[in-house]
């Protein structure tokens, strides 16, 4: 049985071009979520998502960042226009339902470095 | 808003010591803690869970109690191994309705090395 699986792992960008991450949920698992780790930091949330829809996004920088979580594929994170400040691990966290009693699985992450 | 607060690390033991590393939390209503563990290059791996008061969480030798009246929720093992060498993060859940639902809000992670 699969975990969350995320990929690249490793992503390089330069200043200016875009960025995707992957992240495809455990097998059953329809909620998905997106956390940001800067260096030396705590995970911070970005956004949440259901099947086809944003739930939360209050975590989420207003502009350069979307996200998406089709209803086939893998969710998504784009980050437009990557600056040095985009620098950080992300990673991807599924759960099967929206309960306590389900906690997170994370996913082992995408470390995107800005040149 | 929640917050979680842990001790400042980086904790240096050595094998077999008893380790503590300290949680407190900041929140509205009844919140559900964990603790997550964190080996390097990869993701968090959860550790232990509380969901209501006077719980205890348990996994692997560690063990942590939901207190309510102190607002804490302490990571603490008896004897530790180098394996247990790793950052951890304590972290909370809102438990009421409404979008925040689910969403964990981390503390800032404690490194903990372990020498033999």
């Amino acid at each position: 049985n699969a975990g969350v699986m995320q990929n690249p792992r490793h992503l390089v960008r330069r200043r200016g071009q875009e960025a995707r991450l992957r992240c495809s949920p455990m097998k059953g698992h329809s909620h998905v979520y997106w956390y940001r780790q800067l260096p030396e930091e705590g995970l911070k949330f970005m956004v949440y998502l259901q099947k086809e829809n944003i739930i939360d996004e209050s975590g989420m920088p207003k502009e350069r960042f979307s996200a998406e979580f089709p209803k086939e594929g893998p969710s998504i994170l784009r980050i437009q226009q990557v600056v040095r400040g985009d620098s950080a691990a992300y990673f991807c966290a599924s759960s099967p339902a929206r309960t306590v009693n389900q906690p997170q699985h994370f996913g082992d992450g995408t470390r995107l470095s800005i040149l | 808003g929640n917050s979680v607060t842990q001790m400042e690390g980086p904790v240096t033991l050595s094998e077999e010591a008893f380790l503590t590393i300290n949680c407190t939390y900041t929140a509205t209503g009844y919140p559900s803690l964990f603790w997550y563990v964190q080996y390097p290059g990869e993701g968090l791996q959860l550790l232990l869970k509380a969901t209501k008061a006077d719980d205890k969480g348990s996994n692997k030798g560690f063990e942590a109690t939901y207190r309510k009246e102190t607002t804490s929720f302490h990571l603490e093992k008896g004897s530790v191994q180098v394996s247990d060498s790793a950052v951890y993060f304590c972290a909370l859940s809102p438990t009421a309705g409404g979008t925040s639902y689910g969403k964990l809000t981390f503390g800032q992670g404690t490194i903990l090395t372990v020498h033999p």
